[in-house]
């Protein structure tokens, strides 16, 4: 366990529906990124939240939307999914900006859009 | 062209046998970083290196700042080696990770 929890761990679903994946930081850690996987991309960043407050946007849909909530877990919503979607998501997090302190990663939620 | 290189793509080798992986990048960064993904997907951060060496167990890392340039040595292989390595950095003051495109390694008995 690397102290990172997502969930689901696999989630099917059918075009144009909405999900939303949780992840929950290693204690302690105030940052939380999330990273799309796909075959044809492989990993790219999507956003990243620091105590609350996003920090940084990557190549998020605007589909896409996450939060962070005051317990610090962390939200991605994924709406309107289209076949394209389909792809490993993760999440990390670490215990400032992440330079100096490394990253931990969860196991991953696989979306498949059918 | 990406800003993160990694050589080679996929690489097979025998138990025992000392493996090498290149990572190379373009950019200015603050922190390069060495992942593991095994099948079935997750992702286990292996070394955070800004310069110098670093070793854990069978596997050295090193870093050279100069010339852009990352290795990820692993010493006398074995099957369970066997994953994608992922070389990763963080460029200038972000955090963010900026990913390799992953060296698929398989290590036969």
């Amino acid at each position: 366990d690397s102290g990172v929890t997502q969930t689901p761990k696999h989630l099917i679903t059918a075009t144009g529906q909405r999900v939303t994946l949780r992840c929950s930081p290693r204690s302690g850690d105030l940052s939380v990124y999330w990273y799309q996987q796909s075959l044809d991309q492989g990993l790219q960043f999507l956003i990243q939240y620091y105590n609350g407050e996003e920090r940084a946007k990557g190549n998020i849909l605007e589909r896409f939307s996450a939060q962070q909530f005051p317990d610090l877990h962390s939200e991605l919503n994924l709406s309107s999914l289209e076949l394209g979607d389909s792809a490993l998501y993760f999440c990390a997090s670490s215990a400032i900006g992440g330079i100096n302190y490394g990253y931990t990663f969860g196991s991953g939620t696989r979306l498949t859009v059918v | 062209k990406n800003e993160v290189e990694q050589s080679p793509q996929n690489l097979t080798a025998q138990e025992g046998e000392f493996i090498t992986i290149n990572c190379s990048y373009s950019v200015g960064i603050s922190a390069l970083h060495w992942l593991q993904q095994h099948p079935g997907g997750g992702i286990v951060s292996l070394f955070m290196l800004s310069s110098g060496k670093k070793k854990h167990g069978r596997l050295i890392a090193t870093i050279n700042i100069q010339e852009k340039h990352s290795s990820l040595h692993i010493t006398a292989s074995h099957p369970r080696d066997s994953a994608v390595y992922i070389c990763a950095v963080s460029i200038g003051t972000a955090s963010k990770l900026t990913f390799g495109t992953g060296t698929r390694l398989q290590v036969t008995l």
